[in-house]
């Protein structure tokens, strides 16, 4: 099993669709997680912070689900520029970070 | 605020040709710094970090190695590559482990 899985893609979605991202993680040890986004041969851009009690940045909600190892980011009202790779990252012990594959969104006009 | 550099943003080296990728921070003091490698639709792989000047811890053994010799710099070396080094190399820097990393433009590295 992977250490960290996210669903796989591409997610092709109209303008204005509300569209959900999936990831899990084997490490229960795990302290931090993150979503971040990747342009096209570009670097990573972190994209949100996930705590454990849920948060919201704008259209973005992230929540995190420790006891199933899971977490998850909702985008709603898609903008053709959210278009690109989600990445999920887990931090475990130490410096121990964990990037998933990734998940691409083509948000279409 | 602060700034991270990286150059050179393409390269394309013979096989066994030694590499150089050079790494610098600005705006933040004792920064932890990190280096990744994604290959070509891949996930970010973490080859080395380091949490102050001369200390690097390895995450992957391979025939790549990394050194800090000032607080904000941060080079990766090869003393001969290999096909498969061919790949974007990122480095990014971070404070608290918490608050996320921050990356680079990136070098995209093809070995022929």
């Amino acid at each position: 099993r992977k250490e960290v899985e996210q669903d796989p893609g591409p997610f092709n979605v109209p303008e204005g669709a509300t569209v959900a991202f999936n990831c899990t993680y084997s490490n229960s040890a795990s302290q931090s997680f993150f979503w971040y986004r990747q342009d096209c041969r570009k670097e990573p851009k972190l994209l949100m912070s996930v705590y454990s009690s849920g948060n919201e940045d704008g259209r973005f909600t992230a929540q995190l689900n420790r006891a199933s190892q899971y977490i998850s980011l909702l985008i709603r009202d898609s903008k053709l520029s959210d278009s690109a790779t989600y990445l999920c990252v887990v931090l475990g012990g130490g410096f121990k970070t964990i990037f998933g594959a990734g998940t691409r969104l083509f948000v279409k006009a | 605020s602060q700034t991270i550099h990286q150059w050179p943003a393409t390269l394309v080296q013979p096989v066994g040709s030694p590499l150089s990728l050079e790494c610098t921070v600005e705006g933040t003091s004792n920064p932890n710094l990190y280096w990744y490698r994604q290959a070509a639709g891949r996930g970010l792989q973490l080859l080395f970090y380091s949490v102050g000047i001369g200390q690097i811890s390895s995450e992957v053994p391979q025939n790549l190695s990394a050194s800090r010799p000032q607080d904000r710099q941060f080079i990766l070396s090869s003393k001969k590559l290999l096909l498969s080094d061919s790949g974007f190399y990122l480095c990014a820097w971070g404070g608290l482990a918490a608050s996320g990393q921050f990356f680079g433009p990136g070098t995209r590295l093809t070995v022929l």
